[in-house]
């Protein structure tokens, strides 16, 4: 059974960077094609991809927000950490991290969690 | 930047049939930019649908198919069920970056 649970702070200030840790079971970073993203939803808006990491350390970012983004994976512990630097208001949206095997990216998803960017 | 967009919204009465399209700035949508389909209800995570154009997931209704129409990734819900009203967005792949569709919202009525 795939799970995937993401954590971190709930408010962050502008300017701040962001850390969000997902934290996985269920599938290996030692498994070819599997891969870990990122994506976020703000409040009533569409989703929008930010990153990926790949079991081979492959790692993709979206090109809008490339410059802001820092994806990184601890394979002993099953985590992936996402990095977002410069944080501002905009930013406020629920952070999803998703599985990803071969063609099939975002199977299984986290319940999400909600970044405030707020002074 | 690649601008992927749906239909805002769409109203299909139980039982009927509906399709919702995704359409890129780039250009025809084709089995190269493995398009995805993906459903979300208010509160929720969004659940995958159909990967690879028109490939269920072991979850996906058999009333749900993805295809190709006109130059679109398209998804049709046959027999429509109260159940199936949610937002869908599509997911296209642009070798190596992920563009989210602007999303439809299916209400059923």
């Amino acid at each position: 059974q795939i799970t995937l649970k993401e954590s971190g702070p709930t408010l962050v200030k502008p300017t701040q960077t962001l850390t969000l840790t997902c934290t996985f079971s269920g599938f290996s970073f030692s498994t070819s094609g599997v891969g870990v993203g990122w994506i976020r939803q703000p409040p009533g808006k569409a989703l929008e991809w930010l990153a990926l990491t790949y079991w081979d350390d492959d790692k993709r970012y979206s090109p809008s927000l490339k410059s802001r983004l820092t994806i990184t994976k601890d394979t002993s512990k099953n985590q992936v950490v996402l990095k977002m630097t410069n944080m501002d208001p905009v930013d406020t949206a629920t952070y999803y991290c998703a599985h990803v095997i071969g063609g099939r990216p975002f199977e299984y998803w986290g319940q999400g969690t909600l970044v405030t960017v707020s002074s | 930047q690649t601008v992927v967009t749906q239909e805002p919204s769409l109203t299909v009465s139980p039982g009927g049939t509906v399709t919702l399209t995704c359409a890129s700035s780039t250009g025809a949508v084709t089995a190269a930019y493995y398009p995805n389909w993906f459903q979300q209800k208010p509160g929720q995570a969004p659940r995958a649908l159909i990967y690879s154009t028109s490939n269920k997931h072991s979850w996906t209704p058999a009333r749900f198919s993805g295809s190709l129409l006109g130059g679109k990734a398209a998804l049709t819900l046959s027999g429509v069920q109260p159940e199936d009203e949610a937002e869908y967005y599509c997911l296209i792949y642009y070798g190596g970056a992920l563009v989210f569709g602007t999303g439809t919202k299916v209400t059923v009525l």
